[in-house]
């Protein structure tokens, strides 16, 4: 069956400080990957998705990037965060287009 | 106009009833609807999708979709107190890579 790990749970961070944030998944070939953020209360804002290797769709501008070194890991990077980057990050794997997205855990990202 | 749009709640009804949950969504060309319920401080859960045109149950759930009017309901019969959650109806756009969720409507289940 198919897993998706996503790490570190929780994360506190400074302001002005990287972050990088990675998922992957076990079970599944070239699965398309997925980043969304929640803001507290709020829906699911769609970050980045990546239907291969090296490609990715950015879906809001913002001071947040994707990579997908490898066929099942997906990354977000910052290089310097924001106070708006407090947010609950979850990475999400759908087998084909179409196909339900199925989430990990999320990391809960507060920036101080 | 939102992409997807939900009310946002909350919803309240006694335990037992028939829970009613509503989205409605701007891109015609969608093909792929999907209820998920979140709890407090966890990741999303699916638990219906549909395709076509008319219901589809699964339990005690139930999703209706209606592409003409661009509107897709979920119906929880014999609401249970561990139904309380925020259910977040998706959409899929034009495509199928993007999957675009409503704001999430609250439903609380009173014992």
């Amino acid at each position: 069956s198919q897993t998706i790990h996503q790490w570190p749970a929780t994360l506190v961070q400074p302001v002005g400080s990287p972050l990088s944030l990675e998922c992957t998944v076990e079970g599944t070939s070239n699965p398309n990957l997925y980043w969304y953020r929640q803001a507290a209360g709020r829906g699911l804002q769609l970050l980045f998705y990546s239907v291969g290797i090296g490609q990715i769709s950015s879906e809001v501008p913002q001071n947040l990037s994707a990579s997908r070194p490898q066929d099942r890991q997906f990354i977000l990077s910052s290089k310097k965060l924001l106070l708006s980057d407090s947010g609950f990050y979850l990475c999400a794997w759908a087998g084909t287009a179409n196909s339900p997205l199925h989430f990990g855990n999320g990391t809960r990202l507060t920036v101080t | 106009q939102k992409e997807v749009e939900q009310n946002s709640g909350p919803l309240s009804v006694p335990e037992g009833a028939i829970a009613s949950l509503n989205c409605t969504y701007s891109d015609r060309g969608s093909q792929s609807f999907f209820w998920y319920r979140q709890y407090s401080g966890k990741s999303p859960e699916l638990i219906m999708f549909i395709y076509s045109n008319g219901d589809k149950e699964d339990g005690r759930f139930t999703a209706q979709l209606n592409k003409a009017s661009q509107y897709v309901s979920l119906l929880i019969r014999d609401s249970q107190p561990s139904d309380s959650a925020t259910y977040l109806c998706a959409v899929q756009n034009t495509g199928g890579f993007k999957t675009i969720f409503g704001a999430g409507t609250r439903l609380f289940v009173k014992a």
